[in-house]
């Protein structure tokens, strides 16, 4: 278990739909990334915040978005839902987030959710 | 392009065998390179390397970075059934402090 939580595991929707993943980090991270998982893409890195603020972004479509609250919990928004869209949705956390002295960036992976767009 | 690329693909070995899996990479303003291993669900940290040429060991895994050839290798020796995963590489690179770009892993199967 690496602490960090993921709800709902499993979701199923039509396509057009609109859905929120949700995130609790690690107690004590600061840092939230959001990476879709598809069996022809691979792990691609959507979008990472640090302490409420948005960081970097990846290859997030214009149809999703995320946001981090003041409590560091984090959403994942994703609208007008294609075929395309089904993967499953990781969500890690790391202390840092920061340009700093450390490259350290060890990153705590969630369970995930499986969405499925039907 | 950033880019990590890993191989084999796919391998598959009896328990007991000693396997060597790769990653070679091409990334500006590189940071650290990470080993991840995914079971069925999310992927578990392994290592993570910044320095050329030392070694990082955790029991029968060691993983060892070469910055002057951009590649890294994960190393399991002695084998067991589950030890079967995917293996992933990822690269932290600059641009933004935290982003990760991944490999598309090896899928090791260990049959007994």
């Amino acid at each position: 278990d690496s602490g960090v939580t993921q709800t709902p595991k499993h979701l199923i929707t039509a396509t057009g739909q609109r859905v929120t993943l949700r995130c609790s980090p690690r107690s004590g991270d600061l840092s939230v990334y959001w990476y879709q998982q598809s069996l022809d893409q691979g792990l691609q890195f959507l979008i990472q915040y640090y302490n409420g603020e948005e960081r970097a972004k990846g290859n997030i479509l214009e149809r999703f978005s995320a946001q981090q609250f003041p409590d560091l919990h984090s959403e994942l928004n994703l609208s007008s839902l294609e075929l395309g869209d089904s993967a499953l949705y990781f969500c890690a956390s790391s202390v840092k987030g920061l340009a700093g002295r450390s490259s350290y960036n060890e990153q705590f992976f969630g369970p995930g959710t499986r969405l499925t767009v039907l | 392009e950033d880019k990590v690329v890993q191989s084999p693909l796919s391998l598959v070995v009896h328990e007991g065998d000693t396997v060597t899996l790769n990653c070679s990479y091409e990334v500006t303003n590189f940071r650290s390179l990470l080993w991840y291993k995914q079971e069925k669900k999310a992927p578990t940290f392994l290592f993570m390397l910044t320095s050329s040429g030392i070694e990082k060991k955790s029991g029968r895994l060691s993983s060892i970075l070469d910055k002057k050839e951009l590649f890294s290798i994960l190393n399991i020796t002695a084998t067991q059934t589950g030890d079967s995963a995917v293996y992933l590489c990822a690269l932290n690179y600059g641009g933004s402090q935290g982003n990760l770009i991944f490999g598309k892993g090896t899928k090791l199967s260990v049959k007994p």
